[in-house]
């Protein structure tokens, strides 16, 4: 099925260190979302963005709403061990007449000590 | 937000046979979502199920393969038939979240089939 562009793939990141991620998409949507997994668990919703050019932060975390609607950018400042997981964006669009939740290919990050 | 029980959290199946994996939330809702999530990759939306209607798939998942039941507004089951190597993968379900919008998902079945 359709994905959303999501880059880094991956990244190795010191501890303290600021983190960030974007996720593109050919599509306009109107939310964008933010999710973090664990191994072992389902997706957890960090951050929720309703429009174009909103910006949004949940304690460390900062994501924006591309002006464009066609993009979103998540940033994690000061970096701890335990923000190691994979994170994903998903973006809720107009498919084939019904809004459906795309999500993107996943960020995982690992934070050194 | 809804809490959302999943089972079973794992198992290992022989190919050929069939796994039903069932899903329970704290509270009613309208639709409930199963999604795949195939090794290190994101997730797939298989289908939408709906209360007292049949499921609606999305491109690639057929109802012979993943026969959904939703028998109430608290509880439904994915099947995955006829199983083969290739269906090894987390199968999740997912409910319309009541807070700031977005997905609160089960913690999964990570399924194994050998």
């Amino acid at each position: 099925g359709q994905q959303l562009n999501q880059s880094p793939q991956s990244m190795f990141i010191q501890e303290g260190e600021d983190v960030s991620m974007n996720c593109t998409s050919s599509s306009i949507f109107n939310t964008w979302l933010w999710y973090k997994q664990e191994p072992g668990e389902g997706p957890v919703l960090l951050i929720a963005l309703y429009k174009a050019g909103e910006l949004t932060s949940n304690g460390r975390l900062t994501a924006q709403f591309g002006i464009t609607r066609k993009d979103s950018f998540l940033n994690i400042s000061a970096s701890i061990p335990s923000d190691v997981g994979i994170y994903f964006c998903a973006g809720r669009g107009r498919t084939s007449g019904t809004y459906k939740y795309i999500f993107g290919t996943g960020t995982r990050l690992k934070v050194l000590a | 937000s809804a809490v959302i029980s999943q089972k079973p959290s794992r198992d290992i199946c022989q190919r050929g046979t069939s796994l039903t994996i069932q899903c329970q939330v704290d509270s009613q809702v309208t639709m409930m979502f199963w999604y795949r999530q195939q090794p290190g990759q994101s997730l797939t939306l298989i289908a939408t199920a709906n209360q007292g209607s049949e499921a609606t798939y999305e491109s690639g998942f057929v109802i012979d393969k993943f026969p959904i039941s939703r028998p109430n507004l608290t509880f439904s089951t994915l099947t995955v038939s006829n199983m083969s190597p290739e269906d090894s993968s987390i199968y999740l379900c997912s409910v319309e979240g009541d807070g700031p919008g977005g997905y609160t998902f089960g913690s999964g079945t990570r399924l194994t089939v050998v």
